[in-house]
Order: C-alpha cells, then sequence, then structure tokens
C-alpha cells in the first residue's frame, strides 16, 4: 500500500489566493483526519471524518476553511481566502473504526502550506 | 476538555542509554494511546497503540506503558541509537462520537554518538 497521499507536498501563495490541499487515504479506511502543525501550538485536528461524513469539525478556525470528502479515496481541504496566519504544515490521517474505536492512525507527509 | 503534556520538551543523551519519555493527560476517559515519532520536515510514524484496556505494548526495543488512573504513559527505549533521533509525539484517543487524537507538544530527543 502507498500508505496516504497528500498533494502537493508544498505550495506558496499570496495572501487572499484560493488554497486547496489535497488527500487519498489508505484503501479500506473508513476515518480521516484533517490536523494543522506549527512550532506554536503543535498538532490540531481541524475536521474528522468517518464513511465520508463530516463528524467533528470544531477545529475549523474559521469560515474561510472547509473541507469535503466526496468519496471514500479523496478529500480536499480548502482555504478561501489564505492569511499569512495560515502558515502551518497540514497532515492528512487515516484509521478503521470499528465498534466506536478507532485503529492505529496513519498520517500522510503533510502539505508545507506558506502563505505570504 | 483534554490536556496532554510532554515533559521533557527536549532530551539529549549519549548512545547506548535506556531512557523514558513521559507523557501525562488530564482527563482519564480516554480509548487508547498512540506514540508517534516525526522526523524533521516529514510525517508522523505510528511506533506503538495502547488500547484502554491494555497496561502496555512492546516493539522492539520499545516500550509503552499506561496507566488511565494516574492519567499517565511512558515510553521506554532501550539502548538507545543515534537513528532514534527525532520527536516523539504522546496522542490521546478519543472515542465514542469521537475519532480524533489528542496530542502532547512532543519530546525532542537527540542521541549523541
Amino acid at each position: 500500500d502507498a500508505g496516504v497521499i497528500q498533494s502537493p507536498r508544498h505550495e506558496v501563495t499570496e495572501m487572499g489566493q484560493e488554497v486547496t490541499l489535497r488527500c487519498k487515504p489508505i484503501s479500506g479506511h473508513n476515518s480521516l483526519f484533517w490536523y494543522r502543525q506549527t512550532m506554536m501550538r503543535g498538532l490540531e485536528l481541524l475536521i474528522y471524518f468517518n464513511n465520508n461524513v463530516p463528524i467533528d469539525d470544531s477545529g475549523m478556525p474559521e469560515d474561510r476553511f472547509s473541507a469535503k470528502m466526496p468519496n471514500a479515496s479523496f478529500s480536499t481541504l480548502k482555504i478561501q481566502p489564505s492569511e499569512p496566519r495560515d502558515s502551518a504544515v497540514y497532515f492528512c490521517a487515516s484509521s478503521s473504526r470499528r465498534g466506536g474505536l478507532t485503529d492505529t492512525q496513519y498520517f500522510g507527509p503533510g502539505t508545507r502550506l506558506t502563505v505570504l | 476538555k483534554q490536556e496532554v503534556t510532554q515533559i521533557p520538551a527536549a532530551l539529549s543523551v549519549p548512545e547506548g542509554e535506556n531512557l523514558v519519555l513521559n507523557c501525562s493527560f488530564t482527563d482519564s476517559a480516554i480509548y487508547n494511546l498512540q506514540w508517534f515519532r516525526q522526523d524533521p520536515g516529514k510525517g508522523l510514524t505510528s511506533l506503538l497503540l495502547i488500547q484502554s484496556s491494555q497496561r502496555e505494548q512492546t516493539s522492539g526495543r520499545l516500550n509503552a506503558s499506561l496507566d488511565k488512573s494516574s492519567g499517565r504513559s511512558t515510553l521506554y527505549i532501550a539502548a538507545s541509537q543515534p537513528g532514534d533521533s527525532a520527536t516523539y509525539l504522546c496522542a490521546v484517543g478519543q472515542g465514542g462520537s469521537q475519532g480524533n487524537l489528542i496530542f502532547g507538544k512532543g519530546t525532542k530527543l537527540s542521541v549523541k554518538p
């Protein structure tokens, strides 16, 4: 298995532009997570999907952020408009969820976003 | 609100030493606890997962313990090697309708040859 795939690996954009981050989870996993990592705040959950349905989006910072999971093999995280404070590494992770318990989470390599 | 703390924030040891990394959490109602390794500029690699009903897990030179009642977990690394140098993150798993992990800020380990 190729593991969790994220694209792009690096993104540099100017303030006000739209940014779309992409994630392909491990085949067969039914839970998908988007995290953001910064030096100041560490790793924080943004949103969590189970069976393609958003379960918890309380970590999404504001309306500028949106996430979709149209099918079991693809998810996007969109920021519109982007701001310099959105600069961070964004990770996608996937896992299996059985009987209310979540198994090991497997992380992608991350997308390093820089907003100028 | 669950909070996860890792002490120390950084640790430097000579090669061959046995060491312990600490993790504490404020709410003992967890479903599992996971230890990760993160190399600079890379993603996270899962090392060990301990379910709430378990007390420890072992993988090679790594042993992780869990004491839910006291809100603590330790990661023991035996005979440390320079290749073990990385940041080690502890994450507490929440259950029920949730499935996300709450992360500590990590311990940056440096093993000197």
